[in-house]
């Protein structure tokens, strides 16, 4: 069955505001993670990844954060915007061969301006 | 340049006929993937190709699914007398390395079953 997944289906937040959408996995051996962003009536678009020998990666507006410990993942956006309006997966490898990805169920960013 | 294209963006089929869906993936890429979106779900895991090889097929749901690569750069997965329940969005991606790193997605075909 699928190891990742994520707490809150649905986020609403106002523009400008930060934004918090969070991942937990159970696979402890999972060493990558990724976060796809994926709108309305198109493919999932990548974010930002993070591989396991590290706790904290930035991207531009975006920050991912990994706890090991309790296996937890998070992606922050600074400032959000109406254009980051969208469902958020997180992911991670299916296997150790590491050929595909599983994702979680998704949380939905709404933005109102 | 160009990203990952796929053919047709949607499709309508009778129960029982037979579909193919393209994919063009980003020119280059090693690897290739195949994978199912249910509406309201995040994508699940169909195929593998690394080249022309395919190299895991565990997420295909049923031998009615088949998917090629024959020249290591198109594919094409082919749904055989299809059902109501294969209803989805199917999504190809691409990646210019093996093992685990960013896949680049394309925009899915739309698949609907009557």
């Amino acid at each position: 069955g699928e190891s990742v997944g994520l707490h809150l289906p649905t986020l609403s937040v106002q523009e400008g505001d930060n934004s918090i959408i969070n991942c937990a996995y159970s696979n402890s051996a999972s060493d990558y993670f990724i976060w796809y962003k994926q709108e309305s009536g198109k493919g999932p678009q990548f974010i930002i990844d993070i591989r396991s020998n590290m706790d904290k990666r930035q991207g531009q507006r975006v920050t991912v954060l990994l706890n090991k410990t309790v296996k937890h993942l998070s992606l922050q956006i600074a400032a959000t915007q109406p254009g980051d309006s969208a469902v958020y997966f997180c992911a991670e490898p299916r296997n150790q061969a590491g050929t595909a990805l599983i994702f979680g169920k998704g949380t939905t960013l709404s933005v109102s301006s | 340049g160009a990203g990952v294209s796929q053919s047709p963006r949607y499709k309508v089929a009778k129960r029982g006929q037979d579909v193919a869906l393209r994919c063009d993936p980003i020119s280059g890429h090693v690897s290739l993937f195949w994978y199912q979106q249910a509406l309201g779900q995040g994508p699940e895991f169909l195929t593998y190709f690394q080249n022309e090889a395919q190299l895991d097929k565990s997420g295909l749901p049923s031998d009615r699914f088949f998917a090629e690569r024959p020249e290591g750069s198109v594919s094409t997965l082919k749904i055989q007398r299809t059902q109501q329940e294969d209803s989805a969005v199917y999504l190809c991606a691409s990646s210019s390395r093996t093992g685990a790193n960013e896949q680049f997605f394309g925009p899915g075909t739309r698949l609907t079953v009557l």
